[in-house]
């Protein structure tokens, strides 16, 4: 079975700092990896994914990510963050099933 | 084009009782899941489904069943309502291994 970890429970940032998400998975076979974002009071929206090719992916409000198979990482970046980033990010793993880790609650403070 | 819709948006609902949360979307996605999210727990899947006909449990399938009778809907039921079915409730579907889509959520608190 998969699973999926992610290292930071809460980060709390200033405006303009740089954001990094750490995520590890195990899974011994092919797998899709995603970073979801969750808006306080919303439901999970798709940041980036990871399917095959270039494995630094550049998902929307830019954001992006670095595969490293030998690893079994996916991290998430953001060069300069804005107090709207405030959420709580997850990353995931699918074979057929998509498995979530824990989240990370980001706090940015204007 | 709706998406994921799911209802209600909010339950409560007392010990013991029953109810279905519903789950229908518009995309032809053969495959759906539900989960629940519980603070500093992520997301975890209680059923899903491959296709019509075809459903299989997830990390925590008790106290819930599930069924899968056309590609559109996939409800989820609560035989009898316990205090730690408390949570909020995420449906998905996607196709294959493609990005999930998810409803907007169903906030459920058992008294």
């Amino acid at each position: 079975a998969q699973s999926v970890s992610q290292h930071n429970h809460h980060v709390i940032l200033s405006e303009a700092a740089s954001l990094e998400l750490g995520c590890n998975y195990s899974y011994g076979g092919t797998v899709n990896l995603f970073w979801y974002v969750q808006y306080p009071g919303q439901h999970l929206q798709l940041l980036l994914k990871y399917f095959s090719g270039d494995p630094l992916v550049k998902g929307i409000k830019g954001f992006e990510a670095e595969f490293i198979k030998s690893k079994f990482s996916f991290n998430l970046r953001k060069p300069s963050v804005q107090w709207s980033d405030t959420a709580e990010y997850f990353c995931a793993v699918s074979d057929y099933k998509l498995s979530f880790g824990a989240g990370t609650t980001v706090t940015v403070r204007a | 084009n709706a998406g994921v819709t799911q209802t209600p948006k909010f339950q409560v609902l007392k010990t013991g009782q029953s109810m279905t949360l519903q789950c229908a979307q518009d995309m032809n996605h053969e495959y759906m899941s539900w989960y629940r999210q519980d603070p500093g727990m992520g997301l975890r899947l209680i059923h899903y489904s491959v296709g019509a006909g075809i459903t299989d449990q997830g990390e925590v399938p008790n106290g819930y069943n599930v069924s899968r009778s056309t590609t559109e809907d996939f409800p989820l039921r609560l035989l009898s309502a316990a205090p730690s079915q408390t949570s909020v409730y995420f449906c998905a579907s996607s196709d294959n291994r493609e990005e999930a889509f998810f409803g907007q959520g169903t906030r459920l608190t058992v008294v």
